[in-house]
This record gives C-alpha cells, structure tokens and sequence, in this order.
C-alpha cells in the first residue's frame, strides 16, 4: 500500500531533551516536506526537500532541522525543544511536476 | 502575516445543498492553488487544484473558482454528502508547474453537512 508514515504518532517529552520524529514513504517520491498544524494558524511548512541531499527553509524553520540522505526518509529533528513546539507535525511527499502531496497521518508533540 | 486567509471557520450545510467555501489570498505572486480535504486524526489529502491562467476547474462534484482581480478562490461542493464533513483547506503556491515545493495554507473551514 502506498503510504507515508511517521513515528511516533503520540509524544509527550520535556524542553531540551532531542528528539526525532521519523517521515518514511515507499512511492519513490523525489519532494518531501514537513508541516506544523496550529490552532487558528493552519498548517505551516517547516522544511522541505526536493531529492536526496537537497533540503530547503519552509516559513518556520526556526528550531528544527531535517536531513535527506535517502529518497525513501526524512527525519525532523529538533535538538533542543521548547513548549512553543508543541504541535501537530505532518510530513508529505509528492513527485515533482505534480501539485499533489501525499500526507503522513501526523504526529502530536506535546513539550513541557 | 497570513497570506492565505479563510475568514470562516466553519460551515453548516444540509445534505444535497451546495457548500461554498472561501479563500482570499494576498500575496499576487501565487500561481498555483489547491484545496485538501482532512478528516480528524489523518493527514490531509488533495482535493483538487487550479492554476491561474484558468478560472474555473472541475472534478465531479467538485468545482474551484479563481478569481484573480480579486486574489479570491472558491470551492463548491454540490451536491454536498454527509461524508463531505470534513476541515478543507485552502493552499497556493508560486511554482506554475504545480511542484507545490512550497505550500502556504490557509487557517482551514470545518465543513458539517447535516441530514
């Protein structure tokens, strides 16, 4: 089944310890990309990345950082959390050329 | 500073009526638009898109007007179902070619289609 997947779907951790939120997706997709989904804010590119070993800011990069050293992965990290982290995370892939992103079912982070 | 602004936050409509849901952009640099659909606890899916040398596109039930003087979009559902219920989402973007590299999305409408 096509898909993309993340893990965890649920987190609940402490400002300042890493964490890693892990994006997987098994179409072959060149474009990846992560968002966050706020109240009142909608959802808000973080990063994204159109292939292997190329990655780019979104509109709130601020506090996160993402690699892209296989097609397939796309890991969000953030080093040091702070409660203003506190949100639902999508990942997506596409093919580029093509208007449409296929999302992950989300990850809810919870930092105190 | 929201780019891409739907004003309501929710919206009731019976089924078998239309649904209309709004969006007003500001930035006259989007090219590409696209509305998703998201039902609780998944990931938005794609609904539809238009780019802006059109003003009308068409998928079924579903039909998204651009009007680009204005810097609105619309979406009508018709007729609308009760599966319809869902949060829509209103995204564009400044790549053409529909790469959607970089999207910026709207608060979101939540749609109630009632019996």
């Amino acid at each position: 089944e096509a898909q993309v997947t993340q893990n965890p779907r649920y987190l609940i951790t402490v400002t300042g310890k890493k964490l890693t939120v892990t994006c997987s997706q098994n179409m072959n997709h060149e474009y990846m990309s992560w968002y966050r989904q706020d109240p009142g804010l909608g959802l808000r590119q973080i990063y994204y990345s159109m292939n292997v070993e190329v990655t780019d800011k979104g509109d709130v990069p601020e506090g996160y950082k993402v690699s892209r050293k296989e097609k397939r992965n796309f890991p969000l990290i953030l080093e040091s959390p702070s409660p203003n982290q506190t949100s639902l995370y999508f990942c997506a892939s596409g093919v580029l050329g093509s208007n449409e992103q296929f999302f992950g079912p989300g990850t809810r982070l919870t930092v105190l | 500073d929201q780019q891409v602004k739907q004003n309501s936050p929710s919206l009731s409509v019976q089924e078998g009526r239309i649904s209309i849901l709004n969006c007003d952009y500001t930035n006259s640099m989007f090219d590409y638009f696209l509305w998703y659909k998201k039902y609780p606890a998944e990931g938005p899916t794609f609904l539809i898109s238009i780019s802006s040398i059109k003003d009308k596109n068409e998928d079924g039930r579903f039909t998204v007007f651009l009007n680009k003087s204005a810097k609105h979009l619309s979406l009508h559902i018709v007729p609308s179902q009760p599966g319809d219920s869902a949060v829509y989402f209103c995204a564009a973007s400044k790549e053409r070619a529909g790469t959607a590299s970089k999207l910026t999305f709207g608060t979101g409408t939540r749609l109630q289609v009632t019996l």
